[in-house]
C-alpha cells in the first residue's frame, strides 16, 4: 500500500529565515505529487503541482518554490520567510484523479 | 463566484441524526467528486469518489451528485462523536494530474 510521510510535523521559524519542508511517497512509481497550504479557517490553496523529476508548475507568484529531486521526493523551499507564509501546509499525491493527503506540517513564523 | 461553494458551519447536530453536506459548483466540466474527512491538525483523508452523476453508498456515507444541477452531497446516517470534523468536497473536470478545486469546508460536531 502507498504511504506518504511529510517532515517536520511542527515549525516555528523567525521571519527572513530559509524553510525546506519535505515529502515521500512509498509503495508507487512516478506520481503526480501536489502542495498546498491551508491558512486557518479556510480551504486549501494549491502551491505547486509536478508530473515528474524536475517537472514543476507554479499555481501561485508568491515566496516558495519547489522541486523534485527524485521520483517520490518533493519538496518546499523558501529563502525568506515572511510572516504571512505561516499556515498548515499538506503534500499530496495522485495516480488518476484522486489525491491523498499527507499528514501535514504546521509551520509558524513569528 | 467561486468555482465551488460550500457552507463552512459550523454544524451542530445531535447524536444519531442525519446530516447532509452539501457543496454547488459552476462548472459544467467538473465529472469527478470527492468528499474529504479532515480530523483538527490533521490532513484530509478520502471518504467519497464518485465520478459523474449518481448515488455511491459505503456503510453510514452516501455520496450523491447531480450534474444538472451542480450540486453534490453527502449524507452521514446514524452520526457519531466520531464524525466531528471538517468537511471538504473537492471535484475535477478528468483525470491524470488535474488540479483539485476545493470548497471552503464544512465544519461539523456530533453532539452525545
Amino acid at each position: 500500500s502507498q504511504t506518504i510521510h511529510q517532515w517536520p510535523a511542527t515549525l516555528v521559524q523567525p521571519v527572513g529565515s530559509p524553510l525546506s519542508l519535505e515529502c515521500t511517497v512509498e509503495g508507487t512509481s512516478n506520481p503526480n505529487l501536489y502542495w498546498y497550504r491551508q491558512a486557518a479557517g479556510r480551504g486549501l490553496q494549491l502551491l505547486f503541482y509536478s508530473v515528474g523529476i524536475g517537472q514543476i508548475s507554479s499555481e501561485v507568484p508568491q515566496n516558495l518554490s519547489a522541486s523534485r529531486p527524485q521520483d517520490r521526493q518533493f519538496i518546499l523551499s523558501s529563502k525568506k520567510l515572511l510572516l504571512s507564509d505561516s499556515g498548515f501546509y499538506l503534500c499530496a499525491w495522485s495516480i488518476e484523479g484522486t489525491q491523498y493527503f499527507g499528514p501535514g506540517t504546521r509551520l509558524l513564523v513569528l | 463566484q467561486k468555482e465551488v461553494e460550500q457552507d463552512p458551519g459550523p454544524l451542530s447536530v445531535p447524536e444519531g441524526a442525519i446530516v447532509s453536506l452539501n457543496c454547488t459548483y459552476s462548472n459544467s466540466a467538473f465529472q469527478y467528486f470527492m468528499w474529504y474527512r479532515q480530523y483538527s491538525r490533521k490532513g484530509p483523508e478520502l471518504l467519497m469518489y464518485t465520478y459523474s452523476s449518481g448515488n455511491k453508498e459505503d456503510g453510514r456515507f452516501t455520496a450523491q451528485v447531480d450534474k444538472s444541477s451542480k450540486y453534490i452531497s453527502l449524507f452521514i446516517r446514524d452520526s457519531q462523536p466520531s464524525d466531528s470534523a471538517t468537511y471538504l468536497c473537492a471535484m475535477s473536470a478528468g483525470q491524470g494530474a488535474q488540479k483539485l478545486v476545493f470548497g471552503q469546508g464544512t465544519r461539523l460536531t456530533i453532539n452525545p
